[in-house]
Formats: C-alpha cells, structure tokens, sequence
C-alpha cells in the first residue's frame, strides 16, 4: 500500500519564477492538504482540498494556489517566488469521513525541499 | 485563535533515560490532540493522538501522553529512550471534526548521547 508521494524531491528556483509541486495521496484518501515548514519551525496550514476544490485556507497570500484532480493527486503552485518561500513543502492525505483508527489522521509524505536564491 | 507552546527548543538526553516533552496549547474548546515525529530528512509520524476518554494514550514506539485539561497541557513521554529517537518531535492541535487543519507547534529536537 503506497503512501504518500511528493515530487520532486529538492528543486531550486530563482526569485521571481514559478513552481509546481505534486502530491499523490495514500490509496484511499480523497483529501489533501498542504503544509509549509521553514527550516526550524513546525508546519504552516497553506490549504486543504477535497472534492477538486479548495476546502479550507489558512493565512497565504494569493501567489499560493492548487489544483486537486479527479484522481485526488493535487498541485500546489507558487507564483513569483521570494527568497522567503525557500522551506519544506508538506503534503498530507487524508479521509474526509474517517473512522476507526485513521480518524483525524493525516499521514504525511516526505515533502519538496523548495531554495529560492 | 489557536496556538501551540513547545517550552523546549532543543533536549539532550542519555540512552536509556527517561523524557519528557512539553505541550501546551490555546484553543476555544477541547481539540483533538497528536504528537508527530520527524526524523531528519523526513515527512512526520504520527505518534499517538488524543480525541477523547482515557486522558493517557499510548502511541507507537513505547510514547505515551497525558491530557490534562486544567492545565491545556498534552505531554509526551517514553520510560526508557533508544538512540533511535534521535529526532524532532512537533505536538499539533485540531478542532473536533475531521477537517485536518493543524495547528503545530515549533518543535523540540531531542538528542541522544550514549
């Protein structure tokens, strides 16, 4: 049973230019969200999708965007890159209507390492 | 709003000690509670979580956690630490549905020494 996979694994960007990265979710999962994790803080809610929609947003600016496709594989897209995008870029999948015990669970992959020079 | 108090940037501890990790959190009711591990390079873990009865969970890897609310405390525990918790380990808050929206936060890097 794959997990969650992320891709790629490390990419620099320079300021200015765009970015996509991609999240495959656990078999099963129909919901993914997305995380930012600057170098030594925890991860930052960027948004979460479902349903090929975007279901819950936290407090990014509109350069942050993403795409969830029918097969729940998802995108997120960040436009004209500061040096202050540079972190670890989290995905995590999940069941919109869980129970047992993957209730409330995410189960995250092993995240886009993103350097903006 | 909602937040996370990790006390403890950084902990060394000697193999075969005991730790304790401290979590403290700010939320308008009862959330659920997880503790998540990452290890160097790595996506996070989930290590145990919270939602509701017995206010002691035990986790994987021989972690357990309290829940208290009267201190809106949810600290994390292991009896006897293997150099293979050599890690960082982010304690995260969520509201009482299943919408996954996380709060973590910063973490606590624990060392190892032999």
């Amino acid at each position: 049973d794959a997990g969650v996979t992320q891709s790629p694994t490390h990419l620099i960007k320079t300021r200015g230019q765009q970015v996509t990265l991609r999240c495959s979710p656990k078999s099963g999962h129909d919901t993914v969200s997305w995380y930012q994790q600057a170098l030594g803080q925890g991860p930052q809610f960027i948004f979460q999708y479902y349903e090929e929609e975007e279901r819950q947003r936290g407090n990014f600016p509109d350069r942050f965007s993403g795409h969830q496709f029918p097969n729940y594989s998802s995108e997120l897209n960040v436009n004209a890159l500061l040096l202050g995008d540079s972190a670890l870029y989290l995905c995590a999948s999940s069941l919109v209507v869980a129970g047992g015990p993957e209730a409330g669970e995410l189960f995250f992959g092993e995240g886009s390492r993103l350097t903006v020079l | 709003a909602q937040s996370v108090t990790q006390p403890d940037i950084h902990i060394t501890v000697s193999e075969g000690a005991s730790l304790e990790l401290r979590c403290n959190y700010s939320y308008g009711a009862t959330p659920y509670l997880f503790w998540y591990v990452q290890s160097p390079g790595q996506g996070l873990q989930l290590l145990l979580k919270y939602f509701s009865g017995d206010t002691l969970v035990q986790g994987i890897k021989g972690f357990e956690a309290e829940f208290k609310r009267s201190q809106s405390s949810f600290n994390l525990r292991k009896p006897s630490v293997h150099w293979s918790d050599a890690a960082e380990y982010f304690c995260a808050v969520g509201p009482r549905s299943n919408d996954y929206k996380l709060s973590f936060g910063a973490g606590t890097t624990v060392t190892v020494r032999a």
